[in-house]
């Protein structure tokens, strides 16, 4: 599998503050960008994702921005809430292909 | 509409015993996905199988494990002879198409298997 490596590991927020994490990839076919929630006990759900023929796309709280050139996407959260507090992948796939490719993860604690 | 259900949710096993891990996809989804998961780690793909088919088993050990889609019942995920490396979290998820899509993929809260 391609490498794939988000930063940071863990991450620190006040309430109403500005979460970002980061991701990077190596495989330039890469066509379809998500980003995964996950809860203690829970699987993985998908938050937000973009396609590459867009360079940024907001649903709420949560926007993704897109760099082809960098190979980067980074996933941003507004306004950011205690009960956001969970663990985050970025998992960079083939939108035609099975299987996704799951970033190390971000543990983001966002305190009241 | 029940989402993908995985059971058991917890399973101890012995070194040596064989693991049984259920998953019963979404209704309306034929294709079903393994992930594992060690702690503090990303998961990793395992197994892609469609109702009496494996399409893409690139992520499976080559020995101990297995896994089918029947065209009747859940899907299986058999670990043979389970050792202590096999301790993680194991998650299946399922879509309605082959590939991604907006839906993206279903996952189940997965099985926790401790090998003692």
């Amino acid at each position: 599998q391609q490498q794939v490596k988000q930063s940071p590991q863990s991450l620190i927020v006040q309430k109403g503050g500005i979460s970002i994490i980061n991701c990077a990839y190596e495989n330039t076919a890469f066509d379809y960008f998500p980003w995964y929630q996950q809860f203690p006990g829970k699987g993985p759900a998908l938050l937000i994702a973009i396609r590459p023929d867009v360079s940024e796309k907001k649903e709420g709280r949560f926007t993704i921005s897109f760099n082809k050139s960098a190979k980067q996407f980074s996933l941003h959260i507004m306004d950011s809430q205690p009960g956001d507090s969970a663990t985050y992948f970025c998992a960079p796939t083939l939108w035609a292909g099975n299987m996704l490719t799951f970033g190390g993860g971000t543990r983001l604690m966002v305190k009241p | 509409n029940a989402g993908v259900m995985q059971n058991p949710r917890h399973l101890v096993r012995r070194r040596g015993q064989e693991a049984r891990l259920r998953c019963s996809p979404m209704k309306g989804h034929s294709h079903v996905y393994w992930y594992r998961q060690l702690p503090e780690e990303g998961l990793k793909f395992m197994v892609y199988l469609q109702k009496e088919n494996i399409i893409d088993e690139s992520g499976m050990p080559k020995e101990r494990f297995s896994a089918e889609f029947p065209k009747e019942g859940p899907s299986i995920l058999r670990i043979q002879q389970v050792v202590r490396g096999d301790s993680a979290a194991y998650f299946c998820a399922s879509s309605p198409i082959e590939g991604a899509s907006d839906y993206g993929y279903t996952f189940g809260s997965g099985t926790r298997l401790t090998v003692v």
